[in-house]
């Protein structure tokens, strides 16, 4: 069973581009999260979502960012018209059920994260 | 809000000594304490867990006790190994509407020379 699988690793883009970052959750998960580690700073939560449902954005900054969860396919996290500030390690989670800090299922998996550098 | 305090890193030590990595914890309601680790190149693995008060987290020879007086969470390890060079970060969980989130510390890194 793979685990949460996070691409690209790295990302390069320049100030003004668009960056898409994709989450595959494991298999059977259907609750996805996303952080983001700025340098020298712990994760910090971004967003919280279920197949097709925004359950909690709160992390979000208001402009440039939005995240989706197709019925298909993988969690996408997307900044538009990135600027050097948005450089950091994004980091996607997923569990099979909400994470509620009881029992086994509602552990959350994380995965290796993709280092975004906006030049 | 919630808060997560860490102790600064690198941390040094060399094989086979006692490590001990403090976190420190601000929340408004009874949260549950993670210790996540986070060996290089690789994603966050959940080390340890406390659910309530007085609960002791173990795992690989790690432990933390739950101590909501002095609201901490020490990560202890009695016998360390160059393995456990890592990044090792310490969250709580954050209830909300009957889910919850993780707060993080800023994390703190451990290497262990042989």
């Amino acid at each position: 069973n793979a685990g949460v699988m996070q691409n690209p690793r790295h990302l390069v883009r320049r100030r003004g581009q668009e960056a898409r970052l994709r989450c595959s959750p494991m298999k059977g998960h259907s609750h996805v999260y996303w952080y983001r580690q700025l340098p020298e700073e712990g994760l910090k939560f971004m967003v919280y979502l279920q197949k097709e449902n925004i359950i909690d954005e709160s992390g979000m900054p208001k402009e440039r960012f939005s995240a989706e969860f197709p019925k298909e396919g993988p969690s996408i996290l997307r900044i538009q018209q990135v600027v050097r500030g948005d450089s950091a390690a994004y980091f996607c989670a997923s569990s099979a059920l909400p994470p509620s800090g009881q029992g086994a299922n509602t552990e959350a998996f994380f995965g290796q994260g993709t280092r975004l550098t906006v030049v | 809000g919630d808060s997560v305090t860490q102790m600064e890193g690198p941390v040094t030590l060399s094989e086979e000594a006692f490590l001990t990595i403090n976190c420190t914890y601000t929340a408004t309601g009874y949260p549950s304490l993670f210790w996540y680790v986070q060996y290089p190149g690789e994603g966050l693995q959940l080390l340890l867990k406390a659910t309530k008060a007085d609960d002791k987290g173990s795992n690989k020879g790690f432990e933390a006790t739950y101590r909501k007086e002095t609201t901490s969470f020490h990560l202890e390890k009695g016998s360390v190994q160059v393995s456990d060079s890592a990044v090792y970060f310490c969250a709580l969980s954050d209830r909300r509407s009957g889910y919850s989130t993780l707060t993080f510390g800023k994390g703190t890194m451990l290497l262990v020379s042989p």
